[in-house]
């Protein structure tokens, strides 16, 4: 079966510029969880969605946001780039919580 | 609050040899815990996982872990390493109810060395 799906692979963007990224899960699959990956923070959790609803938030600025559509596709945006966005972001589904994480190969972001 | 600490952000082992890659939490209620291993330009991938049950558990990859509560401990082991298994490990915590966020520790970069 199709793993999680992340797309663009790679972006650039320029500092105050916005993005949207996109992440489909696992078919079945109704948790959707976003991470920030840096080499100096590690693996920071943005949020959770389930059932098109947020159900967990991790400590991010409100520039970062996420939606969850329908059939369980996820976006995560964030506004006002700013240099330190720069990272990997991960995107994670997963049937039950307990299943443990499939997660897509990432979107890294690089803002200049 | 729940944490997870992973002693040695690098470890490197000769190929045949033990890989042991330590994972430490903190957790105010029974734990459920994970090990998720990251090659390059990749997303993580499961290796296994506590719920409830056996505390040593068996994973992917000829990796397998136990849980031991007294040491509030979830350590990684894997008699054997191949050059395959240069990778990124992260160990996660979580609790039970599918409110609770799932916390990854820093990880451990393993070398292999042929």
């Amino acid at each position: 079966k199709a793993g999680v799906t992340q797309t663009p692979r790679y972006l650039i963007k320029t500092r105050g510029q916005q993005v949207t990224l996109s992440c489909s899960p696992i078919s079945g699959h109704r948790s959707v969880s976003w991470y920030q990956q840096t080499p100096g923070q590690g693996l920071q959790f943005l949020f959770e969605y389930f059932s098109e609803t947020q159900r967990n938030k991790g400590n991010f600025p409100g520039r970062f946001s996420g939606r969850q559509f329908s059939n369980s596709r996820s976006e995560m945006n964030v506004s006002t780039l700013e240099l330190g966005d720069s990272a990997l972001y991960l995107c994670a589904s997963s049937l039950a919580h307990l299943d443990g994480y499939t997660f897509g190969s990432g979107t890294r972001l690089t803002v200049v | 609050a729940q944490s997870v600490t992973q002693l040695g952000s690098h470890v490197s082992v000769s190929e045949g040899a033990l890989v042991l890659l330590r994972c430490n939490y903190s957790s105010s209620v029974p734990p459920y815990l994970f090990w998720y291993v990251q090659y390059p330009n990749q997303g993580l991938q499961l290796l296994l996982k506590y719920t409830t049950g056996a505390t040593l558990v068996k994973g992917i990859n000829g990796f397998e872990a136990e849980f031991k509560k007294s040491e509030t401990s979830f350590h990684l082991t894997k008699p054997s390493a191949h050059m395959s298994d240069a990778a990124e490990y992260f160990c996660a915590v979580t609790r039970g109810t599918s409110y609770d966020k799932v916390i990854f520790g820093p990880g451990t970069s393993l070398s292999v060395i042929p």
